[in-house]
């Protein structure tokens, strides 16, 4: 079994509905991340959580939320989903001894129309 | 602010040796990670440096000048399976704590 998964892996939803993308983890990390990709600019982070009551703001939060409802698990939210938030996501998950090697879910690729 | 900057593409031929350069610019610099993407798939965990010089894994070593704001990723025998995106990443010391800042990536095509 995957060590990071994100529920669901491809999402097509419309302009102003609600959504939230989940990753689930197992790897017993106490950190969680939320990344952007778009092609040609890399992984843009959104949030990060270094444990269940220390959530981040990333460089581009705008637009979304974060719950981290327990060690393991880490959702993202966007309560208005809007065209420009079309891109792949990918939650990532680190251990405090190793903080710099993360490792990633499968991603998620969210089209909004 | 911060900004790291490395080629968007390089092509090389199988069983050569190539280099990725990656500058950065930071505030808080830490360490210099890199990560190996393929089409359709996640980032994988390459290497790290935090400290001055040469790390070695295998086919891959990572170089770091931290006076020069500079790394690079060294890739020997190429093989036609080391096609895919890198991504150098600085981890970095902010107000918020610590967080990793990727590059823009750079794409490998690797020709037989």
């Amino acid at each position: 079994d995957a060590d990071v998964t994100q529920t669901p892996r491809n999402r097509i939803t419309k302009t102003g509905k609600r959504i939230m993308l989940e990753c689930s983890q197992t790897k017993g990390h106490d950190r969680m991340y939320w990344y952007r990709q778009d092609p040609g600019l890399g992984l843009r982070l959104i949030y990060y959580s270094f444990d269940v009551k220390d959530i981040n703001k990333g460089e581009i939060s705008d637009g979304y939320s974060v719950s981290r409802q327990a060690q393991a698990k880490f959702s993202l939210s966007l309560e208005s989903a809007i065209p420009n938030q079309t891109a792949l996501y990918f939650c990532a998950t680190s251990d405090f001894d190793r903080p710099y090697e993360q490792y990633f879910g499968p991603g998620t690729r969210l089209t909004v129309t | 602010g911060q900004s790291l900057e490395q080629p968007s593409e390089v092509t090389a031929v199988e069983g050569a040796i190539v280099q990725i350069n990656c500058t950065y610019q930071t505030s808080g610099f830490y360490g210099l990670s890199w990560y190996q993407q393929h089409d359709g798939g996640a980032p994988t965990f390459l290497s790290y440096n935090a400290l001055d010089g040469l790390e070695e894994t295998g086919r891959f070593s990572s170089f770091l000048s931290r006076s020069d704001s500079y790394g690079y990723l060294l890739l020997q025998e190429l093989q036609m399976k080391d096609s895919a995106s890198y991504f150098c990443a600085v981890r970095d010391q902010g107000t918020g704590g610590f967080k990793t800042i990727f590059g823009a990536g750079t794409r490998l095509f690797v020709k037989a």
